[in-house]
């Protein structure tokens, strides 16, 4: 149980353009999903916490013109990342939380997608 | 502000030795902490997690971890690795349910492997 998936895995596009990556719990519903981005050999860094049916609320420090994340259901988050340059390169990654879980504050977390603009 | 350390970036271990992974965390009161097992180019998996009660933790993979209050430490072990346990390793803390359930990471640390 407590599965979530991303969608795609590995994705390039060229600067300027958009790309779209989707977060999915498969098992259970999420209240909250979270968004973080690794750089090579780094920790994670988190980007911003998505809360469904609300505007995400994003960490010091992050675009949110640039980061567009939508919660749009108790099971998907997306992450858009806006007119994307080479600097956005980078290993994005989802976690959510099951409502169910309580007082837990475990996330579980997506595969990944590395992102790499040209 | 709260923090997590790890102190060994990387740690290099004989196959059928002993691992243990340091941390240390900076925070007010009691938090809830987690350790997480990345492979290259994958996700998390959650090895153990520690809410309250019995200090010593087991997890998934034959690790332990044990929460120590007046070091504040919560160290990794593992009696014998395995080749596959080659991986990054993160230690996380939780932030009080009023700032959103947060996570903070370590830095990690890179545990090789030799056969």
């Amino acid at each position: 149980g407590a599965v979530v998936s991303q969608h795609p895995s590995w994705v390039i596009c060229k600067s300027g353009t958009s790309v779209k990556i989707e977060c999915r719990s498969l098992d259970f519903q999420a209240t909250t999903m979270f968004w973080y981005r690794q750089f090579p050999k780094q920790s994670l860094m988190l980007m911003a916490t998505s809360n469904e049916g609300s505007k995400a609320t994003y960490e010091q420090g992050v675009e949110k013109d640039k980061f567009l994340i939508n919660h749009a259901s108790l099971t998907l988050s997306t992450l858009t990342v806006t007119s994307a340059h080479p600097e956005d390169s980078s290993f994005y990654i989802c976690s959510a939380r099951d409502v169910r879980d309580s007082p837990s504050y475990e996330q579980y977390f997506g595969p990944g997608t590395r992102l790499t603009v040209t | 502000a709260q923090s997590v350390t790890q102190p060994d970036i990387h740690i290099t271990v004989s196959e059928g030795a002993s691992l243990e992974l340091r941390c240390n965390y900076s925070y007010g009161a009691t938090p809830y902490l987690f350790w997480y097992v990345q492979s290259p180019g994958q996700g998390l998996q959650l090895l153990l997690k520690y809410f309250s009660g019995d200090t010593l933790v087991q997890g998934i993979k034959g690790f332990e971890a044990e929460f120590k209050r007046s070091q504040s430490s919560f160290n990794l072990r593992k009696p014998s690795v395995h080749w596959s346990d080659a991986a990054e390793y993160f230690c996380a803390v939780a932030l009080l349910k009023a700032a959103g359930n947060k996570l903070t990471f370590g830095g990690g640390t890179r545990v090789l492997v030799k056969p």
